[in-house]
Formats: structure tokens, sequence, C-alpha cells
């Protein structure tokens, strides 16, 4: 069975500074999806970045961007000029017939 | 454009009670989820939709818990009766098609739920 790790339950940076999240995944599929959401307070999950297992380029929305690494089965976040708004739990999630998830990292931004 | 409306917020029941929570996806879309999360856990998959056809519901303890999606537009996802360890946050989340998962998926607030 897909498994989701986050090694990292809690972590804090600086504001304006680099963070970087982690994340392995368990699976003998070749082709899927990987996920990032972001959860603040209010509880709703936001789709912060999205890649596909089969593109090796790794993808990119603004701010965020990932470190993936299809061998070693790893999906890495880095979160560059970390903002206040960034603080959240954030969710790495696998998605091949169905979406599983990790157990979140809550990222503090320390002003 | 609108998004997952979910009620109520938040609701506590004495185990043994039942409960309902109602989720309006994102007009138009036709694939509905219900999540289970509970504290200091990722969301867990109840039950995916695709109109009103039950897509996966593996994960849903149907000794207790059901849910319904009439018309393929609102769903209710009921617990009878509840023990303490269906306390826990309900996410209802929805994507546009199909049953791909590279979709996005569009969460509503959730209902929190405390079972005492």
């Amino acid at each position: 069975a897909q498994t989701v790790t986050q090694s990292q339950p809690e972590m804090s940076v600086q504001e304006a500074e680099t963070v970087t999240l982690s994340c392995t995944y368990d699976t003998s599929e070749s082709d899927y999806y990987l996920f990032w959401y972001k959860q603040p307070p209010s509880r709703q999950m936001i789709l912060v970045i999205r890649q596909e297992a089969y593109k090796q380029q790794n993808a990119t929305e603004n701010r965020f961007s990932v470190n993936f690494q299809k061998a070693a089965k790893s999906f890495s976040l880095k979160i560059s000029d970390s903002q206040l708004g960034d603080a959240a739990m954030y969710f790495c999630a696998y998605g091949e017939d169905k979406i599983i998830f990790g157990k979140g990292t809550r990222l503090h931004i320390l002003p | 454009e609108a998004g997952v409306a979910q009620s109520p917020r938040y609701k506590i029941i004495e185990k043994r009670q039942s409960v309902a929570f109602w989720c309006n996806p994102i007009s138009g879309h036709a694939t509905l989820y219900w999540y289970q999360q509970i504290l200091g856990q990722g969301p867990k998959l109840l039950i995916q939709f695709q109109n009103n056809g039950v897509v996966d519901d593996s994960q849903l303890p149907k000794d207790r818990f059901s849910a319904e999606r009439l018309k393929g537009v609102d769903s209710t996802l009921k617990i009878q009766p509840a023990k303490l360890e269906d306390s826990a946050v309900y996410l209802c989340a929805s994507s546009l098609g199909g049953l791909t998962t590279n979709e996005k998926l569009f969460f509503g607030s959730g209902t929190q739920l405390s079972v005492l």
C-alpha cells in the first residue's frame, strides 16, 4: 500500500528566509501525482503545488518549488522569501487511484 | 466563484447519538469527497462520489457511517451511533471532472465534531 511520510512535525523559519519541508513516499507504481496542500487555521485545504511523476522538471509556483527525486521517492517543498501568511500546516499527498495524505508539518514564520 | 460549503462548522454530541454533516460542492463539479481528519493526522478518504454514484468507500466504517449524494449535487454524511474515536474534522472536497487524481481538489472549511 502507498504511504506518505513527513518526518518534520514542526518547523520554524525567519520571515523572508527560505525553508524546505521534507516528504517521502512509498509506491510500486510509475505513474502518479504528488501534491503539497496548505491548511491554515481556517481548516480549508488549499493546493500549493502539483507534480506529475512522468515529468522530470520540478514544478514551480511563484515562491514555491519542489525537489522531486523519483528514484529516491522524495518530494520536498521549498518556500522562498517566507511570509507571515505562509504559517500553516502543510500536507504532502500522493495521488494514484485516490489521494493519500501525510501527517503534516506545522510551519511557523518568525517575524 | 463560490467555494465548497459545509455545515455545521462545529458539532458537539454525546457518544451513541447520531449526527449529520452537509456539503454543497462547487457548481458543476462531478466528483465529491468526504475526508476524516483526526487531530495530528492528515485527512483520510472516507468516500468518493462521481455524480451520484459511489466510486470508493473502502475506508468508510459502514456499520455506523453512511453517505449519500442525491441528484449528484449536495451530499450528507451521517454517523449513527457516534463513538468517542469519531471526534475529528470532517472535510468535504470537490473536483471538476473525472477520476484522475491530477485534478485539483477544492475543500470546504470542514465540520469539527466532538464526541463526549
